[in-house]
Formats: structure tokens, C-alpha cells, sequence
């Protein structure tokens, strides 16, 4: 089975601390995603990976910057962390793009539960 | 941008069934997927279609498309309340996911 491990189940911050979240995938996927999950906005794309040393930003990445030095590892990181960034951020990762339905197939770590204070 | 529109909740009874209803913009998608989240989980892959299809049949669960309204829905027989989770439909976008927001199914004994 794929195995996506999110390194804390929760984590408390204070305003303006600097805030890394990992993620390790043990499928060797090129792709790797950080999301943010808020009710009633459901999930946003912070930053995402195709490849190593690569990122690409998604649709809210102001606030966030992203790491991934290695294939299994995807890093996120909260430069100066602020109340509104408390929320729960999921970790996928998926095969590398295809014309099938599976390259595109995302296995989701359990997430974070982050609450800045 | 490409979206993905769900509404927020559906309570329904034990043994009835579930109609999950989405909606997307991108007439390019060529996969359409249903996601589920039971509390404190990830996300896992129910079910997909390719845009190709009209239905697609997986047990329980019925997948419609209706690709000229760009209207997607989830159909769950005999509803089970160990059903009861977050639902999210997504539209494949080059390599990446555009997930809606998801609509919390509740099912009453």
C-alpha cells in the first residue's frame, strides 16, 4: 500500500514562527502536493512538485514556500506563521502525469491539524 | 480559474439513497474523481470516470456524468452510516487535482 506520512498530527505556533511541515511518500511518485482544508472552501492547492528541486505554486501560495530535496520528501514551510494560515493541510502524492486515470490518482497523508496562536 | 462547485451537506436515513451532486467548469477534463474523508482521515479514492462514459457502476456506488451541463453525481445505494464522511468530487487539470468543497454526508439511523 502507499504510504503517505505526515510528520504531526497537530501542532500549536505562535504568531511569527517559522513552521515546517514534512511529508514522506514511500511509492517513489514524482508528484507531490500540499493542500490546505478549510470548511466550506474544501481543498486548496498551496505549492506542488513534479520532480525533484522542482515547485510550481498553486492557487493560494502567498505566505508559504515549499522544499523538496529529495523524491520522497516534500516540505512546507510557514516563514512567518499568522492566525489566518490555522487550519488542517493535507500532503498527497500521485505517479507522474499519463494519459490514465491513476497518474493522477492522489494518496493523501492524514494531515495536520495547525493552530496558530 | 478551473472550479469545482458541491453543496455543503445532505442528511439522509439509513437504507435510503445518497445523491452527491457537482458541478465543474474545465470541458477539457478528461477524469472526474470521488474522493472521500472520514473524520480525522486523508483523503481516499472511491471512484473515477473518464469523460468519455456516461455511468460508470462500482457495487453501491453510481457515477453519472453529464458532460454538455458539466454535471457530475455520486450515487450511493442502501446508505450505511458508516457512509457518513466528506465527499469531494475533482476534475483532473493537466497533473494536478481541483478538488470542490466537499459536502458532509450525515446518515441517520
Amino acid at each position: 500500500d502507499v504510504k503517505v506520512t505526515q510528520s504531526s498530527r497537530y501542532l500549536v505556533k505562535r504568531t511569527g514562527e517559522k513552521v515546517f511541515l514534512e511529508c514522506v511518500q514511500d511509492m517513489d511518485h514524482e508528484n507531490m502536493f500540499w493542500y490546505r482544508q478549510d470548511p466550506g472552501l474544501g481543498l486548496r492547492l498551496i505549492y506542488f512538485s513534479y520532480d525533484v528541486k522542482m515547485k510550481e505554486k498553486g492557487d493560494i501560495p502567498e505566505g508559504y514556500s515549499v522544499s523538496r530535496e529529495k523524491k520522497e520528501r516534500f516540505s512546507l514551510i510557514l516563514e512567518s506563521a499568522s492566525t489566518n494560515q490555522t487550519s488542517m493541510y493535507l500532503c498527497a502524492s500521485s505517479l507522474a502525469p499519463s494519459t490514465g486515470p491513476r497518474g493522477t490518482e492522489a494518496f493523501f497523508g492524514q494531515g495536520t491539524r495547525l493552530t496558530v496562536v | 480559474g478551473e472550479d469545482v462547485e458541491q453543496s455543503l451537506f445532505l442528511s439522509v436515513r439509513e437504507g435510503d439513497s445518497s445523491v452527491i451532486n457537482c458541478t465543474y467548469t474545465d470541458s477539457s477534463s478528461t477524469y472526474l474523481y470521488w474522493y472521500k474523508q472520514e473524520p480525522g482521515a486523508g483523503l481516499q479514492l472511491l471512484t473515477y470516470i473518464f469523460s468519455n462514459m456516461d455511468m460508470k457502476q462500482d457495487q453501491r456506488l453510481t457515477v453519472l456524468l453529464n458532460k454538455k451541463d458539466k454535471h457530475l453525481s455520486l450515487r450511493i445505494a442502501d446508505t450505511q452510516t458508516g457512509d457518513s464522511a466528506i465527499y469531494f468530487c475533482a476534475e483532473r487539470w493537466g497533473g494536478k487535482l481541483i478538488f470542490g468543497q466537499g459536502t458532509e454526508l450525515s446518515v441517520k439511523p
